[in-house]
């Protein structure tokens, strides 16, 4: 009963690397979602994908990319990542058409030295 | 514009007692609002949902928090504390298009 499952957990990048965050779910949802969590700021959304073969942008999409592969995988790219992008990335899931993310990855803890 | 506003960053109980975790939202129409739980090092969990239904919502875990548009709140409550309760709690109202809008978070701790 995996869920959603990210990888990696950990990553320790250099600024100005690049790096791909992946994630699957298994429960054929139609959308994902990816969030940050930054201490004393809740979650923000920096994109979504209703359904397969579409994505849109969140609330801090810049430095961002993603892609939805099919309808299980969800990947963020960082094309040359920043210590501003030092965060807890979340990657969720929904059956629902609407922006409610209904479960939720364990979590890829980056860090940008 | 929508917001939400969790009035304590941090809630500190004895188990067995009341927990009362606050949370006011500021919305131009009648709002959709949740409450997710996060325990360390864990992605976050649904403990349950307001949409326009029951004013009085029951959650998982023994949770329920109750709607009150003319004090704009959703305060979350359970009538007795358990250890496995300590985790983050986030309340959390729909923005435009339906995106989340987080509140910043309330640490419950529980006292042996």
């Amino acid at each position: 009963n995996a869920g959603v499952t990210q990888t990696p957990k950990f990553q320790v990048l250099k600024t100005g690397q690049s790096m791909t965050l992946q994630c699957a779910q298994d429960m054929n949802h139609n959308s994902m979602y990816w969030y940050r969590q930054d201490p004393g700021m809740g979650l923000r959304l920096i994109y979504y994908s209703a359904s397969e073969g579409t994505t849109d942008k969140g609330e801090v999409p810049n430095g961002y990319n993603v892609s939805r592969l099919n309808k299980r995988e969800f990947s963020l790219r960082l094309e040359s990542a920043a210590p501003s992008q030092t965060s807890v990335y979340f990657c969720a899931s929904s059956d629902s058409g609407g922006m409610q993310p209904q479960h939720f990855g364990d979590g890829t803890r980056l860090s940008i030295l | 514009a929508q917001s939400v506003t969790q009035l304590d960053s941090h809630v500190s109980v004895s188990e067995g007692t009341p927990v009362l975790l606050r949370c006011n939202y500021s919305s131009s129409y009648s709002p959709s609002l949740f409450w997710y739980v996060q325990h360390p090092n864990k992605g976050l969990q649904l403990l349950l949902k307001y949409t326009s239904a029951a004013t009085l919502v029951k959650g998982i875990n023994g949770f329920e928090a109750e709607f009150k548009k003319s004090e704009t709140s959703f305060h979350l409550t359970k009538p007795s504390a358990h250890m496995s309760d300590a985790a983050e709690y986030f309340c959390v109202v729909t923005g435009q298009g339906g995106k989340l809008i987080f509140g910043q978070g309330t640490e419950l701790s529980v006292k042996p």
